[in-house]
């Protein structure tokens, strides 16, 4: 079956411009979460949702970063004024949602998007 | 806050020998699930095995098991018969309570033929 797509898988931008990031989870799968992965940081988690609860969004950067997830499914990881430092690959994973003994699970990485700011 | 720690940044291991990659891992939760990941230069991360914290036997997936010591709080991953597809960065992962996943800073195995 269909795995979790991310789109553009590379994205080039000056500094300054905003940008948009895709990510379409498996089918079925009601959790969905971003980290970035860098050089410098590692990999981080950036944001997390479930089902129709309220985001946590514990790990954003800052107020420049924002993400929505429409209709539980699609979600769109937008990043304003891009910035040098903001270089890096964002990851979509999404998983069935489950919590506590015998339900945390497994989460099913995309591709990716590199972004890279000029 | 939970930490995860892998201390080795590379390591190198002949085709058909075994290797065995370290983490430990901080946390004050007694439910908490453990995970390796591999991620090749496609950059996908890919789950290559699972323990939950509660069960003491540890996880195998061919090829691939855990040495999970709980007490030590430790999770190292052995890797037996190496083959060169298992070239790629590997990432030791936690989740508790809040579902996100935190990642050790990762180690670069290179298989030599």
């Amino acid at each position: 079956g269909a795995g979790v797509s991310q789109s553009p898988s590379n994205k080039v931008t000056e500094k300054g411009k905003d940008v948009e990031l895709r990510c379409d989870p498996i089918s079925g799968h009601t959790a969905l979460y971003w980290y970035r992965q860098s050089l410098g940081q590692g990999l981080e988690f950036l944001i997390y949702f479930q089902g129709n609860s309220a985001p946590d969004k514990s790990g954003l950067p800052s107020d420049r970063f924002s993400a929505e997830r429409t209709g539980g499914s699609v979600s769109t990881l937008t990043i304003q004024r891009t910035q040098q430092e903001d270089s890096a690959v964002y990851l979509c994973a999404s998983s069935h949602f489950g919590r506590g003994r015998g339900g945390n699970q497994p989460q099913h990485f995309g591709d990716g998007t590199r972004l890279s700011i000029l | 806050a939970q930490t995860v720690t892998q201390s080795q940044p590379e390591m190198s291991v002949q085709e058909a020998e075994t290797v065995t990659l370290s983490c430990t891992y901080d946390t004050s939760e007694s439910d908490y699930y453990l995970f390796w990941y591999k991620q090749p230069p496609s950059r996908q991360m890919i789950l290559v095995i699972r323990q939950e914290a509660y069960k003491q036997q540890n996880a195998t997936e061919n090829r691939f098991s855990v040495n999970f010591q709980k007490a030590a709080k430790s999770f190292s991953l052995k890797i037996s018969d190496s083959q060169l597809g298992d070239a790629a960065m590997y990432f030791c992962a936690y989740t508790g309570a809040n579902s996100k996943l935190t990642f050790g800073k990762g180690i670069t195995l290179s298989v030599r033929p």
